[in-house]
């Protein structure tokens, strides 16, 4: 069964520190990638996904993330955060042209002035 | 605004009771998920409809049960309600199966059993 493991449960930073937040998966075949973000009282909205093709992705506000299939991994990266980006990410896989989208359970980032 | 909605937003209730969450996904989307967030599990997978027929189950309880009507809104009815399923309880819509694109998430329903 596919399974999403982000192992940073809780990150603080202060404003323009670079963020790394670690995902790795597990499934043997094609899989599609993605990187939701809910910040504080709002819905779950996409930052970044990857289908295919350049394993460099980027998104919304900044966001890049990187897939390397050796790792079964799919880092999120910002070079430098804002006290903005304060919300909670989770990552999320699903097998190639499948309909359950499973998710990490989630890291919390916290970013101070 | 993703354009989900979702009812209630707040909903509390005692154990044994049973309750239906209702979602209306975005105009034309014909998939809808249901989610729940609990602290300890995270998001978990319940079930999917598409275009009224199931699509795809996780780990869903056989005190729950889903369906979609035919004007797409879906209802999620849990029964027999224990304290562990106090959770938020979100749906998700998409244009179509085979998850090629991207979820659109609602605000979610929380649910508070005592």
């Amino acid at each position: 069964a596919q399974s999403v493991s982000q192992h940073n449960h809780h990150v603080i930073l202060s404003e323009a520190a670079s963020l790394e937040l670690g995902c790795n998966y597990s499934y043997g075949g094609t899989v599609n990638l993605f990187w939701y973000v809910q910040y504080p009282g709002q819905h779950l909205q996409l930052l970044l996904k990857y289908f295919s093709g350049d394993p460099l992705v980027k998104g919304i506000k900044g966001f890049e993330a990187e897939f390397i299939k050796s790792k079964f991994s799919f880092n999120l990266r910002k070079p430098s955060v804002q006290w903005s980006d304060t919300a909670e990410y989770f990552c999320a896989v699903t097998a190639y042209n499948t309909d359950k989208l499973i998710f990490g359970t989630g890291t919390r980032l916290q970013v101070f002035p | 605004d993703s354009g989900v909605t979702q009812t209630p937003k707040h909903l509390i209730t005692a154990t044994g009771q049973r309750v239906t969450l209702r979602c209306s996904p975005r105009s034309g989307d014909l998939s809808v998920y249901w989610y729940q967030q609990s602290l300890d599990q995270g998001l978990q997978f319940l079930i999917q409809y598409y275009n009224g027929e199931e699509r795809a189950k996780g780990n869903i309880l056989e005190r729950f049960s889903a369906q979609q009507f035919p004007d797409l809104h879906s209802e999620l009815n849990l029964s027999s309600l224990e304290l562990g399923d106090s959770a938020l309880y979100f749906c998700a819509s998409s244009p179509r199966t085979g998850n090629t694109g991207e979820l659109f998430f609602g605000e979610g329903s929380r649910l508070t059993v005592l």
